[in-house]
């Protein structure tokens, strides 16, 4: 079985300062491992990925994730956060070699970046 | 947008009413996905089809019709809905249903049942 938990349902951070948005995950092989970002009444947007390869990804609007193996984790991370970055943000996991066939998303994390 | 287009943005419709919402996509996937999103819960996959064939439905309540007559339309059919089902339903694609290069997302369709 695959999952995925978030562990902070909120997460404040003031303008300017780095931020980080926990993510662990469960899988019983390799993980494929997404962020998206969700801004109010819109869909979920893609931000960056992890496959295979270097361990530090970096996606879109600077953010970025690593992933560590020995602690399940692919923490989403921005050394400067803005005040248009306040949004919902999603992990999502798929176990490679398992038999589920869809990405398995976290519950979801409210970013809010303080002026 | 993104290239998943869905209407209508916002509906409101009684519980004795039919309706449908739509989802259109062409970005050549060959995968697509209804989910339900409620506030302070974990998004609900509710239906996925790939190549038009349906591959999984996670226990939907029949009051819930999906249908996807080719590979870039998908539709969920509504009818006798109950307050309970007010959500946003979000529709995704993927290039295959094993999602390995994650899922391209609509905007969804804020759903209200009165």
């Amino acid at each position: 079985a695959q999952s995925v938990a978030q562990p902070e349902d909120q997460v404040n951070v003031a303008e300017g300062n780095p931020l980080t948005v926990k993510c662990t995950y469960s899988v019983s092989g390799n993980p494929y491992l997404f962020w998206y970002v969700q801004y109010p009444n819109r869909g979920l947007q893609f931000l960056l990925k992890y496959i295979t390869g270097d361990n530090l990804v970096k996606g879109s609007y600077g953010f970025e994730a690593e992933f560590n193996k020995s602690q399940t984790s692919f923490h989403l991370k921005k050394p400067s956060a803005l005040v248009s970055d306040s949004a919902l943000y999603f992990c999502a996991v798929r176990d490679i070699y398992g038999s589920a066939r869809q990405l398995t998303f976290g519950s979801g994390t409210q970013l809010t970046v303080l002026p | 947008e993104t290239g998943v287009t869905q209407t209508p943005r916002h509906l409101v419709m009684g519980m004795t009413n039919k309706k449908s919402l739509k989802c259109e996509q062409h970005l050549g996937h060959n995968a697509m996905y209804w989910y339900k999103q409620s506030a302070k819960k974990p998004l609900e996959l509710m239906f996925v089809y790939s190549l038009e064939e349906r591959v999984e439905n996670n226990s939907v309540p029949s009051r819930f019709s999906p249908e996807c007559p080719n590979s870039s339309h998908l539709f969920l059919h509504l009818h006798t809905l109950q307050p309970e089902d007010s959500a946003l339903y979000l529709c995704a694609s993927s290039q295959d249903y094993r999602g390995g290069d994650g899922y391209t997302f609509g905007s969804g369709t804020r759903l209200t049942v009165v």
